[in-house]
């Protein structure tokens, strides 16, 4: 019962742009920054995005994030078959005290 | 450089206590603004946040699991230590330690994350 919310999938064919939402609340997103990590299968998450639009050094630039209001986006441009992972979307809750993740997006390339 | 590796039991049984270690290197958790977290997920499912320190000894639970789990750090061995009361088989999940990077007042992401120990309750 995430208080992040993601479509559960997402895909495309190699070299389209992608977008993940992910949509919150007054208290988490409207409030805070978004970071956005990638799963690849059968390993740990690692951060793409930080501080809503930042990429981490060693992050390809076809990873971008956006943020408005209480959602926040990861759009992923060229989109190559080392892409395809499961995606989250985190961030601080005010009301909860605590870290929040998102439910998850499943990025297929087709 | 910095590691992170959870241990602990691959299989505890219900209403036992689950006590996870992390062990960390390339930081020390008494620098002023580092913080370490736990997070797990259930096999298919989504992450989890648990807890989080930081070097100021305060601490930060997920509202739903506040009464079972204790977050504590033993700065000389460089470790995390996360105890988790009458396991369930809901339970059942991938552990995660992750370190917390500051990136400005109120921004915090997780930086360096362990490889995670699956740990299983069963009877």
């Amino acid at each position: 019962q995430s208080v992040l919310t993601q479509p559960p999938s997402a895909s495309g064919t190699p070299g389209q742009r992608v977008v993940i939402s992910c949509a919150g609340g007054s208290s988490n997103i409207g409030s805070n920054i978004v970071n956005w990590y990638q799963q690849l299968p059968g390993a740990a998450p690692k951060v793409v995005i930080y501080s809503s639009i930042k990429r981490p050094s060693g992050v390809t630039d076809r990873f971008s994030g956006s943020k408005s209001g209480t959602s926040a986006s990861l759009a992923i441009s060229g989109l190559q078959s080392e892409d395809e992972a499961d995606y989250f979307c985190a961030t601080w809750d005010d009301s909860l005290r605590g870290h929040v993740f998102g439910t998850g997006t499943k990025v297929t390339v087709l | 450089q910095v590691t992170l590796r959870e241990s602990g039991p691959a299989l505890v049984k219900p209403t036992q206590t689950l006590t996870l270690t992390c062990t960390f290197s390339g930081f020390s958790l008494t620098i002023n603004g580092m913080s370490v977290s736990w997070i797990r997920q259930p096999p298919g499912k989504a992450l989890e946040w648990l807890a989080r320190i930081d070097w100021d000894d305060d601490t930060y639970y997920t509202t739903s699991l506040k009464t079972r789990l204790t977050i504590s750090k033993d700065t000389s061995k460089n470790q995390v230590i996360l105890t988790m009361t009458n396991m369930d088989p809901v339970d059942t999940a991938t552990y995660y330690c992750a370190r917390i990077r500051r990136d400005g007042f109120n921004r915090y992401y997780f930086d360096y994350w362990g490889q995670g120990t699956l740990v299983t309750v069963s009877s």
